[in-house]
């Protein structure tokens, strides 16, 4: 398996504008989750999903952000409209849940700039 | 989620045994320790995990005490390529819900020096 694929790797953008950050997670696994990286806050977890479904979204930053998860192979994070504080790399995770085992899979990341 | 407590920045010279302690005192008793490393504008790596026994692997060992409130991250003969950042993180492993999760902390920079 080609691992989690997180695309596109860089994005520069103007505020005002939607931004959609896309992840294809590991075929078979159960779970996807969205972080989001800066200096500041380091890294946090923005919402996540079981078999497509959203299970905790506590950490949505405000309505600006939503994610969605339309079949098991894809996920999409959308931002708009996007300002200058959404500057971040986002991470895309998955796993498959086994007891006492929670290995996430992380991507590459995709580096959010908004101008 | 229980919190967990990490010193900021270790050093270790390469070929040195690292050691990475982790506090989580506030842990229960359906709760894992897991730690992640994170390698400069990488993904998150995972390492190792662990509910009460210790655990070795081709990457680290484990060692939980026994009251389970610390850990201890051993990488046994560091490199270069072994600075990174390591987060200790615990986490249910209850089947679904809102416990189950990974939330990163701060984590603990160990630079590996030549």
């Amino acid at each position: 398996d080609a691992g989690v694929i997180q695309s596109p790797r860089h994005e520069v953008t103007e505020m005002g504008q939607e931004v959609t950050l896309r992840c294809k997670p590991i075929s078979g696994h159960d779970y996807l989750f969205w972080y989001r990286q800066t200096m500041m806050r380091g890294l946090e977890l923005l919402i996540y999903f079981n078999n497509n479904v959203p299970i905790d979204d506590s950490g949505m930053p405000e309505d600006r952000f939503s994610a969605k998860m339309p079949n098991a192979s894809f996920s999409t994070l959308k931002i708009q409209p996007s300002e200058p504080r959404d500057s971040a790399v986002y991470f895309c995770a998955s796993s498959f849940y086994a007891r006492g085992n929670t290995e996430a899979f992380f991507g590459q990341g995709t580096r959010l700039t908004v101008v | 989620d229980a919190k967990t407590t990490q010193p900021t920045s270790m050093d270790c010279a390469e070929g040195r045994a690292a050691n990475l302690p982790c506090n989580h005192s506030t842990i229960s008793g359906n709760e894992y320790v897991y730690w992640y490393r994170q390698i400069h504008s990488q993904g998150p790596q995972y390492i190792i995990h662990g509910l009460k026994n210790n655990e070795t692997n081709e990457m680290a060992s484990l060692i939980i005490t026994e009251d389970r409130k610390s850990s201890t991250l051993i990488l046994p003969h560091a490199t270069l390529r072994d600075t990174a950042v390591y987060y200790c993180i615990v986490s249910s492993s209850d089947s679904g819900g809102s416990n189950y999760k990974l939330t990163f902390g701060k984590g603990t920079l160990l630079t590996v020096n030549p």
